[in-house]
């Protein structure tokens, strides 16, 4: 079945980077684009970026321009978004979704990446 | 950006009543409108994209309309396994945009 497994949950020094990966399995990893959404406590989802497998094209939303990076392996079917820069309000839970074309929407999600920014 | 509203941000209901949430968009989106289920603790499900298309093995008692700017999300008969927060999602510009959620809580 089509499925998206995350790496498990980051606890990070502001300023510091983190990295969390999303491994795809159950369908043609190449044909799909990947999006970043997170959601902070009490927050609405919010969309960081989006990835197209394929041909590792990236689209990013402005509000995270310059600090957050999405790329893929292939060879691993996974994709990753890392984050620099961390500061206290990016404590979130961090989804990877993927897209259902032509519509944009998120038709499957993996289970979610807690990243908790604390000194 | 294109700021989306959901109404009302949180509503008690019985099981069997008829509920709707309505969406609206800051400027016109024409039908590029999606709406998602979250339970506590999981990750969204798409229930409906393009205003209207039910996902597949979404219950039928679920329903999708609109276009422009105002978008409703219908549940014609609340069961136990439908209280969760509903969100709507923006797909006709960048950033995509989602809507602030609308609870549905047991009366």
């Amino acid at each position: 079945q089509v499925q998206l497994v995350q790496s498990g949950a980051e606890v990070k020094k502001p300023g510091t980077s983190v990295k969390v990966s999303c491994k795809a399995s159950g369908y043609t990893f190449s044909t799909y684009v990947m999006h970043w959404v997170r959601q902070a406590p009490g927050q609405r989802l919010e969309w960081m970026g989006w990835i197209n497998a394929g041909n590792g094209n990236t689209k990013y939303s402005q509000n995270f321009q310059g600090r957050v990076t999405i790329t893929r392996d292939t060879s691993a079917n996974t994709v990753y978004m890392e984050m620099s820069g961390l500061r206290f309000e990016d404590t979130a839970i961090y989804f990877c979704a993927r897209d259902l074309p032509p519509d944009d929407a998120f038709d499957v999600w993996g289970q979610g990446t807690m990243v908790t920014v604390s000194s | 950006d294109i700021q989306m509203t959901q109404s009302p941000p949180s509503l008690s209901a019985s099981v069997g009543d008829r509920v709707t949430i309505t969406c609206r968009a800051s400027q016109s989106i024409s039908r590029y409108l999606n709406w998602y289920q979250q339970k506590p603790g999981k990750a969204p499900k798409l229930l409906i994209s393009s205003a209207s298309n039910l996902q597949s093995g979404v219950p039928s008692r679920f329903s999708g309309s609109g276009s422009g700017t105002d978008f409703t999300l219908t549940i014609s008969s609340l069961q136990p396994e439908d209280f969760a927060t509903y969100y709507c999602q923006q797909n006709y510009g960048i950033p995509l945009t989602f809507g602030g959620g609308t609870k549905a809580e047991i009366k």
